[in-house]
């Protein structure tokens, strides 16, 4: 089973400020990896797949990059909305796996 | 527009079932497939499976294997999870959500909360 490992755990940022989140992975995933953004008693929203690819009506502020076993979700200019938590996900021979999380808290 | 919606929340006993419904409207049902993601009170998100609703094609994960069943109703555009042998650590809220591409879990139901307890 691919195990997928969050960092940091949490980030402590004020608004404006440049958000980077890692996701590592602990085999090749190429790039099946998507990201999603929970908010308190919420469901999650999907906000990037296929590593790099903005789901529909998400923000230009949010991008993905990587491939292989090492991601990275960027927000480049952190509005009051996206403090959340947000979790990393990846798809190999039909089994999938989430990270644990990185919550991105106000400063 | 794209809607999930759940049944609502159940109490079980341990060594009980429990049965979800996720009632799909605004698009072609056959179409996508649907995974179940749940969430333990204040934990991460945890996959639980997935089901085509155009064959009925299922894929589960290793540790639920047995345990979880999830089938659908294409008259009624509905999915259905079944969990048995329900232990206190099968607490949490359950969610369904469309999966494209197997997936990109575009849509998501409410969750519906599952409470195992004596």
């Amino acid at each position: 089973e691919i195990v997928l490992t969050q960092s940091p755990a949490t980030l402590s940022l004020s608004p404006g400020e440049r958000a980077t989140l890692s996701c590592r992975a602990s085999q090749s995933v190429s790039r099946y990896l998507a990201w999603y953004q929970q908010k308190p008693g919420q469901a999650p929203r999907l906000l990037i797949y296929d590593a790099s690819n903005r789901a529909t009506g998400i923000p230009a502020r949010f991008s993905g990059s990587g491939s292989g076993t090492d991601f990275t979700l960027t927000i480049s200019s952190l509005e009051p909305e996206d403090f959340a938590v947000y979790y990393c996900q990846q798809r190999t021979n039909l089994r999938l796996s989430f990270g644990g999380g990185t919550k991105v808290e106000i400063k | 527009q794209v809607q999930l919606v759940q049944s609502g929340a159940e109490v079980k006993k341990p060594g009980a079932s429990v049965k979800v419904s996720c009632k799909a409207s605004g698009y072609t049902f056959i179409s996508y497939g649907i995974s179940w993601v749940r969430q333990a009170p204040g934990q991460g998100l945890e996959w639980m499976g997935w089901i085509s609703a155009y064959n009925g094609n299922s894929n589960y994960a290793q540790n639920l294997q047995g345990r979880v069943t999830m089938t659908t109703d294409t008259s009624t555009s509905t999915a259905y999870m079944e969990l048995r042998s329900l232990r206190s650590d099968d607490t949490a809220v359950y969610y369904c959500a469309r999966a494209v591409a197997y997936y990109q879990f575009d849509y998501w139901g409410q969750g519906t909360l599952v409470t195992v307890s004596s």
